[in-house]
């Protein structure tokens, strides 16, 4: 399938600090990527959706300040965890659609999950 | 809740026995996925089914999808050791907004 990476992926960090999550696709261009963030033995919870050259748009509940969201080109959404907290320790997962096919394969509505970054805020 | 509900939460069978996930959710959607995650790691995505579609199977997978009724349902068959993982639904619906299913744990006994 096609590739979204993520980097790094796993960060420690001491509370208070930033910490910035690349999401990248690395064969098709991707208008539209989104950023979840999973608590162990949970779902997915959906924070934003990324739009290349616009602003994100913010779950409910999801503080804008906190959980910044860049998507400054077609291949790469970052997502900073501004003054990390312990509590903001998580899985943080993107994912990227290929709108045009670019990538090539069947499905144009499938999104493409990335490994995911393991936060851990001491 | 953003999520949808999957049942089992939890599930437990032996190698070579079928298991049944079920997911029910709460708006009208474009299609429905199942994806797999093993414990700690990112996501697989096993099939899609469109809401204009009723069954789809790839391989040891069946999966149904009800719109009357908002669920689906993903069957693997001849489970192995290897299924041993969480298995979440996912609807896709208007602006490609994803929501996904609380999740079912499988564990396939060797």
């Amino acid at each position: 399938g096609a590739v979204v990476s993520q980097h790094p992926s796993w960060v420690i960090c001491k509370s208070g600090t930033s910490v910035k999550i690349e999401c990248r696709s690395l064969d098709f261009q991707a208008t539209t990527m989104f950023w979840y963030r999973q608590f162990p033995k949970q779902s997915l919870m959906l924070m934003a959706t990324s739009n290349e050259g616009s602003k994100a748009t913010y779950e409910q509940g999801v503080e804008k300040d906190k959980f910044l969201i860049n998507h400054a080109s077609l291949t790469l959404s970052t997502l900073t965890v501004t003054s990390a907290h312990p509590e903001d320790s998580s899985f943080y997962i993107c994912s990227a659609r290929d709108p045009a096919g670019t990538s090539g394969r069947a499905y144009t509505d499938t999104q493409y999950f990335g490994p995911g970054t393991r936060l851990t805020v001491l | 809740s953003q999520q949808g509900e999957e049942d089992p939460q939890a599930l437990s069978i032996q190698e070579g026995e079928n298991a049944t996930m079920n997911c029910s959710y709460k708006t009208s959607i474009n299609n429905l996925q199942w994806y797999r995650q093993n414990s700690g790691r990112g996501l697989v995505h096993l099939i899609l089914i469109r809401s204009n579609e009723r069954e789809k199977h790839s391989g040891r997978l069946r999966v149904t999808l009800d719109t009357s009724k908002k669920s689906s349902s993903l069957l693997i068959t001849a489970s192995r050791a290897a299924d041993t993982a969480s298995y979440f639904c996912a609807t896709v619906s208007k602006g490609f907004k994803t929501i996904f299913g609380a999740g079912t744990r499988l564990f396939v006994k060797a």
